[in-house]
């Protein structure tokens, strides 16, 4: 029972370079969202997706991009790393909207250099 | 900002001892979750309670909601080390899906 999946786990880049958190859930969950997690700071929404087809940014969506591919996936994309980006990222899923928990995954943990 | 803030930030207490855990928000909400994560890990959905809601148990946990203070408590009972772990609220605060978390109250049990 996977729930929440998330690659990679552990990723180093280089200022400037670019990659795709992948994210994929199995509970046919209607909503996606996209965490970073810094000491200090708790959780802070980058991106949320309500529904297949939709995004909408959170809290710091700047120097990010999602795809909500299918009902399944939702990616994140940092087209140009920067350090101020090393974070803890997690994905999470909902079935609906505003209306109950969230599963989320183990999380991707990301160093910009 | 952050809409939901935990009070106290860390928390310290022995096996057995009862926590008790504070979240205050800004604006108005449907309904508050309260969430665990522990050291290294995602984060796990422990208990939702609605705005119409004053109480609500699940196990050894106690949650209380007043919406008048726009605050909310998580009472762990009897706690155990294995409780140890960070703990967080998280309200949608314009109703749109978005859910935001609160940063946390770090919770040792001492054996």
């Amino acid at each position: 029972n996977a729930g929440v999946t998330q690659t990679p786990k552990f990723q180093v880049l280089k200022t400037g370079q670019s990659m795709t958190l992948q994210c994929a859930q199995d509970m046919n969950h209607n909503s996606m969202y996209w965490y970073r997690q810094d000491p200090g700071m708790g959780l802070r929404l980058i991106y949320y997706s309500a529904s297949e087809g939709t995004t909408d940014k959170g809290e710091v969506p700047n120097g990010y991009n999602v795809s909500r591919l299918n009902k399944r996936e939702f990616s994140l994309r940092l087209e140009s790393a920067a350090p101020s980006q090393t974070s803890v990222y997690f994905c999470a899923s909902s079935a609906r909207a505003n209306t109950g928990e969230l599963f989320f995954g183990e999380g991707s943990r990301l160093t910009v250099l | 900002s952050q809409q939901g803030e935990e009070d106290p930030q860390a928390l310290s207490i022995q096996e057995g001892e009862n926590a008790t855990m504070n979240c205050s928000y800004k604006t108005s909400i449907n309904n508050l979750q309260w969430y665990r994560q522990n050291s290294g890990r995602g984060l796990v959905h422990l208990i939702l309670i609605r705005s119409n809601e004053r109480e609500k148990h699940s196990g050894r946990l106690r949650v209380t909601l007043d919406t008048s203070k726009k605050s909310s408590s998580l009472l762990i009972t009897a706690s155990r080390a294995a409780d140890t772990a960070s703990y967080f609220c998280a309200t949608d605060p314009g109703n749109t899906g978005k859910l935001i978390f609160g940063q946390g109250t770090t919770l040792q049990v001492k054996p």
